[in-house]
């Protein structure tokens, strides 16, 4: 049973690009949650989505980012005109259930450097 | 806001040596979980704790959750060099959505 999958693992873009994140959750698993870790800080929440719908997007910056989950494919979390401080590692988690005990299963990661 | 501050940051020990981390929020969690991260990898579950008193215990780590549930604990005895690695305390935001609030991590170092 594959565990979540993200790509690229590694991603290096110029000021300005854009970047995209691609998480596949695990199998029978619905609820897909992205997390932000920059350098010598905790995870810290950005958005959680549900197949074609996004339920909870309160830690998502205002600008430039964006996130989806449709029915075919994996979640994407893109971001637009990156900027330095968006280098960070950006993890995906899925569950089965958003239960209030729900246990989440961590991605391996992207991350994303912006030089 | 809900946080969780845990404690210490960064811990060096030689092996064999016993340790305990420390989760602690003024805010009451549904449950809350730890985390061990490599280097590299993402965040891998080690427990959740869900019952406030709840004593769990995974070979030689023993996690406490407290009675008000508003902290916990990691103990770990006779750390060994394995043990090496970032632990995070993660718990469930009042929002209900089941979003993760984590604390900042305990960086552990064991020396042989």
């Amino acid at each position: 049973n594959a565990g979540v999958m993200q790509n690229p693992r590694h991603l290096v873009r110029r000021r300005g690009q854009e970047a995209r994140l691609r998480c596949s959750p695990m199998k029978g698993h619905s609820h897909v949650y992205w997390y932000r870790q920059l350098p010598e800080e905790g995870l810290k929440f950005m958005v959680y989505l549900q197949k074609e719908n996004i339920i909870d997007e309160s830690g998502m910056p205002k600008e430039r980012f964006s996130a989806e989950f449709p029915k075919e494919g994996p979640s994407i979390l893109r971001i637009q005109q990156v900027v330095r401080g968006d280098s960070a590692a950006y993890f995906c988690a899925s569950s089965p259930t958003a239960a209030t005990y729900n246990e989440q299963f961590f991605g391996p990661g992207t991350r994303l450097t912006v030089l | 806001t809900q946080l969780l501050e845990q404690s210490p940051q960064f811990l060096s020990i030689q092996e064999g040596e016993n340790l305990t981390v420390y989760c602690n929020s003024s805010s009451v969690f549904s449950s809350l979980q730890w985390y061990r991260q490599e280097p590299g990898e993402g965040p891998v579950l080690l427990v959740t704790v869900v019952t406030g008193g709840e004593v769990k215990k995974l070979k030689r780590l023993t996690f406490q959750f407290g009675d008000a549930r508003k902290d916990s604990s990691l103990h770990i005895t006779a750390a060994q060099p394995g043990d090496t690695g970032l632990y995070l305390c993660a718990g469930i935001g009042s929002s209900n959505t089941g979003k993760l609030i984590f604390g900042q991590g305990t960086t552990l170092q064991v020396k042989p």
